[in-house]
């Protein structure tokens, strides 16, 4: 079992680029979670998926799109790349968004935005 | 708005306790998530506590006081390996997490 897989790994980007960072998870959790981690910042909430087929935004969603076609799915788009993007970038999943239910984390994608 | 505050370094000798205090305000509570991250590596489950008190498993500890919007991990006998940084995370009334910036925890020999 893989848990949470994200691909790339990291990436290099020119701004102004589009790039779609992909997640996915083999547990059939409801939940899913897109996080930016910043130095001296902490994780802040991008978007999130309750179940498949809704999202939410988060705390910082400006400038990132998500969709959840399927469980298992949960890609972030950057429309237009900007520096401020640069960032490590987490996916998390959870059994259901309505309780105290642990997230679970990827191995996150450090993404450069030049 | 959350607001989660945590000591940025902290640094202890193998064989030590050291005790990471965090402090929380958010809309409405839910309860209290460590998670532990080494260096490049994805955030961990450590601990939840949802009511006051001292929950223990293992070396570490985790406690919370809901009047005092206060919590603190507790390792015990450090080991080389527990050199990480450790995330204090509120859960609010929407059951999303906020997060603190982390505690850099170095152990020395």
């Amino acid at each position: 079992i893989a848990g949470i897989t994200q691909a790339p790994t990291s990436q290099i980007l020119a701004a102004g680029r589009r790039m779609t960072l992909r997640c996915t998870q083999d547990m059939r959790h409801n939940a899913m979670y897109w996080y930016r981690q910043d130095l001296g910042l902490g994780l802040r909430l991008i978007h999130y998926s309750n179940t498949a087929g809704t999202t939410g935004k988060g705390e910082v969603p400006d400038g990132y799109s998500v969709s959840r076609a399927n469980t298992d799915d949960f890609p972030l788009t950057l429309a237009s790349a900007v520096p401020s993007q640069t960032s490590v970038y987490f996916c998390a999943s959870s059994e259901t968004s309505g309780g105290a239910d642990t997230q679970y984390f990827g191995p996150g994608t450090r993404l450069t935005v030049l | 708005g959350q607001n989660i505050d945590q000591p940025t370094e902290m640094t202890a000798t193998e064989g030590a306790i050291v005790q990471i205090n965090c402090t929380y305000q958010t809309s409405g509570f839910n309860g209290l998530f460590w998670y532990q991250q080494h260096a490049g590596e994805a955030p961990t489950f450590l601990s939840y506590n949802v009511l006051d008190g001292l929950e223990e498993k293992g070396r570490f500890s985790s406690f919370l006081s809901r009047s005092k919007g206060y919590s603190y991990l507790l390792l015990k006998e450090l080991q080389m390996k527990d050199s990480a940084s450790y995330l204090c995370a509120a859960l609010s009334n929407d059951y999303k997490l906020s997060f603190g910036a982390g505690t850099t925890v170095t152990v020395r020999a």
